[in-house]
């Protein structure tokens, strides 16, 4: 079974810019959550979609965006870039987000911001 | 609020020596309880998870954690270090839906082995 798939692996932008990254989870997966890890803060939960539903979300300002689509594939736009903004973007999916539901990561994507 | 701390940013042990990761976390219910490795240039791969079972957890590559409710730690082991065991280990408490609040991270430790 092939495992959460994010694209790009790699983006360069500059300030101001906006930027979409996507994600494909496991197949049968229906909750996708996104991170933000970065050296200083480490890994911060951004938020969570189930059956295209935003169920919850972290504490991130509103330029931090996500949607679901209907095959579970899940995207997620930043808008206005920042320096800060530069991280690794983690993805996970998992069957339902249950509490004991195991979440699988993918490689992730290095944005930078310039 | 919930939260994970992770003693030690940097561990070092030698190649075959016990491993000891520590994570405390702070929970008002009962958590359920994750430790992941991150291999560089890589996204997080779950070693074992506990969710209110046995206490003791095995997980894979050897290791193992055990959940202490009294001392609100969840520890994760390996009796003999592997160079390939050098990584990131993330400890993460999971105290709602596993994804409706998102799962709450450590800072990390990075293990290094010395030969």
């Amino acid at each position: 079974k092939a495992g959460v798939t994010q694209t790009p692996r790699y983006l360069i932008k500059t300030r101001g810019q906006q930027v979409t990254l996507s994600c494909s989870p496991i197949s049968g997966h229906r909750s996708v959550s996104w991170y933000q890890q970065t050296p200083g803060q480490g890994l911060q939960f951004l938020f969570e979609y189930f059956s295209e539903t935003q169920r919850n979300k972290g504490n991130f300002p509103g330029r931090f965006s996500g949607r679901q689509f209907s095959n579970s594939r899940s995207e997620m736009n930043v808008s206005t870039l920042e320096l800060g903004d530069s991280a690794l973007y983690l993805c996970a999916s998992s069957l339902g987000g249950l509490r004991t539901d195991t979440q699988y990561f993918g490689p992730g994507t290095r944005l930078t911001v310039l | 609020a919930q939260s994970v701390t992770q003693l030690g940013s940097h561990v070092s042990v030698s190649e075959g020596a016990l491993v000891l990761l520590r994570c405390n976390y702070s929970s008002s219910v009962p958590p359920y309880l994750f430790w992941y490795v991150q291999y560089p240039n890589q996204g997080l791969q779950l070693l074992l998870k506990y969710t209110s079972a046995a206490t003791l957890v095995k997980g894979i590559n050897g290791f193992e954690a055990e959940f202490k409710k009294s001392e609100t730690s969840f520890h994760l082991t390996k009796p003999s270090a592997h160079m390939s065991d050098a990584a990131e280990y993330f400890c993460a408490v999971s105290l709602s839906g596993g994804g409706a609040d998102g799962l709450t991270f450590g800072k990390g430790t990075h293990l290094i082995i010395q030969p």
